[in-house]
């Protein structure tokens, strides 16, 4: 069974500060690596998706991949209240159409 | 909004009803994907469709059946659910070719009661 593994929180960090979100998958065949913000009520929402080693920037948000050790995180940077949600991360395994999602991780960000 | 519709977003049955989810994709993408989100489980795969055509039904009962016309509707008939059946359907689409980046529609909240 290929899974997909995140720690379902929540995590309650301070306005301005960074939150880090982590995941483990265990496909080592894995391709691509996706996450996705799904706000409470709503569907997800593609935030950012990384393929190569290393780390990927776009805003406030850095993706950060490590096939080696099969894990991805997610960095959120000067995290804002807008912030809070549940973040799923998903793994591209089996061919490249299915993605295997992990439960979330809730993030709660105070003001 | 994604450029992924759903209808309707809201949907409460019976177990012996028949209903329809519809699925529209305005991304010009040729794949289209049916998922299922129930409480405090991840994303289920459902069916995936190429170019309306199946590639992929993941073991789901038969009282789902898919429907693809083209590669830009999608539906999901529904007929005798039970109430396990409840939760959120989501319809995603995407390219067919790339890193495989879905986007979702609104999503489908149903209770079967």
């Amino acid at each position: 069974q290929k899974e997909v593994e995140q720690n379902s929180g929540p995590l309650s960090v301070p306005e301005g500060a960074i939150a880090s979100l982590n995941c483990t998958y265990s496909d080592r065949g894995s391709q691509s690596f996706f996450w996705y913000r799904q706000y409470s009520g709503k569907s997800p929402e593609l935030i950012m998706f990384i393929y190569s080693n290393g780390d990927k920037e776009d805003g406030r948000f850095t993706a950060q991949l490590n096939k080696a050790s099969q894990y991805v995180s997610l960095l959120i940077r000067d995290s804002q209240p807008s912030d809070s949600a549940t973040y799923l991360c998903a793994v591209n395994t089996e061919g490249f159409q299915k993605l295997v999602f992990g439960t979330g991780t809730r993030l709660l960000v105070s003001p | 909004e994604t450029g992924v519709t759903q209808t309707p977003r809201h949907l409460v049955m019976g177990m012996t009803n028949k209903k329809s989810l519809k699925c529209e994709q305005h991304l010009g993408h040729n794949a289209m994907y049916w998922y299922k989100q129930s409480a405090k489980k991840p994303l289920e795969l459902m069916f995936v469709y190429n170019f309306k055509e199946q590639t992929e039904n993941n073991s789901v009962p038969s009282r789902f059946s898919p429907e693809c016309p083209n590669s830009s509707h999608l539906f999901l008939h529904l007929h005798t659910l039970q109430p396990e059946d409840s939760a959120l359907y989501l319809c995603a689409s995407s390219h067919n070719r790339g890193y495989n980046e879905q986007f979702f529609g609104p999503g489908t909240r149903l209770t079967v009661l």
